[in-house]
């Protein structure tokens, strides 16, 4: 079966733009989580979404939001992009949501803010 | 504080011999603790899952020992291939919510040499 895509692959963007990332999860997963990945602080969680409701959201400033819709798909949004912001965004899908569930990753999209 | 810390030191091995990769965390009870695989430019691959009332769990080559007196989780990977050079990240969940949010240490980067 067709894994997690995320697109687009790589993207770079000027400081103050906003941006929108797109993860479309494994046939039938109904939970999509997000993460950013950067060198110094690893993987961070920024927030949970099932069957179109937000469940759980880490701790990241408001400009990081995000939605999911009626066929799981799920996009994340950044506003006024800061240079801080270039990371490594990935998405993870799971069929519940559980935390005993395997997540499956997508291959990121990769930021770039300048 | 709470955190999950991970040798950053990367750890080399020879071809066959058994690598054994630490994750300790501190101030955290999490109900079950993960380990990924993540090799450059992708996302992380689940590897196994142990749950707190586990001592150890096994996969062909792979191991996890789970000790929640001393909050530590031990990986090992039995006759290493070349093949097995990737980022390790373990995982937890920190709610005990049942809820996917799971909070990654940075990962140690094992290079087995042939």
């Amino acid at each position: 079966k067709a894994g997690v895509t995320q697109t687009p692959r790589y993207l770079i963007k000027t400081r103050g733009q906003q941006v929108t990332l797109s993860c479309s999860p494994i046939s039938g997963h109904r939970s999509v989580s997000w993460y950013q990945q950067t060198p110094g602080q690893g993987l961070q969680f920024l927030f949970e979404y099932f069957s179109e409701t937000q469940r759980n959201k880490g701790n990241f400033p408001g400009r990081f939001s995000g939605r999911q819709f009626s066929n799981s798909r799920s996009e994340m949004n950044v506003s006024t992009l800061e240079l801080g912001d270039s990371a490594l965004y990935l998405c993870a899908s799971s069929f519940t949501g559980s935390a005993m569930a395997e997540a499956f990753f997508g291959q990121g999209t990769r930021l770039t803010v300048v | 504080s709470q955190k999950i810390e991970q040798n950053s030191e990367a750890l080399n091995i020879q071809e066959g011999k058994t690598a054994t990769l630490t994750c300790n965390y501190t101030n955290y009870s999490p109900a079950y603790l993960q380990w990924y695989r993540q090799d450059p430019g992708r996302g992380p691959v689940f590897l196994l899952l142990i749950r707190e009332n586990e001592k150890e769990k096994r996969k062909e080559r792979l191991k996890v020992t789970f000790d929640t007196t001393l909050k530590q989780s031990l990986f090992h990977i039995t006759a290493s291939q070349p093949a097995d050079s990737a980022t390790y990240l373990c995982a937890l969940d920190p709610l005990k919510a049942g809820f996917q949010k799971l909070v990654f240490g940075t990962g140690t980067r094992l290079l087995v040499s042939p």
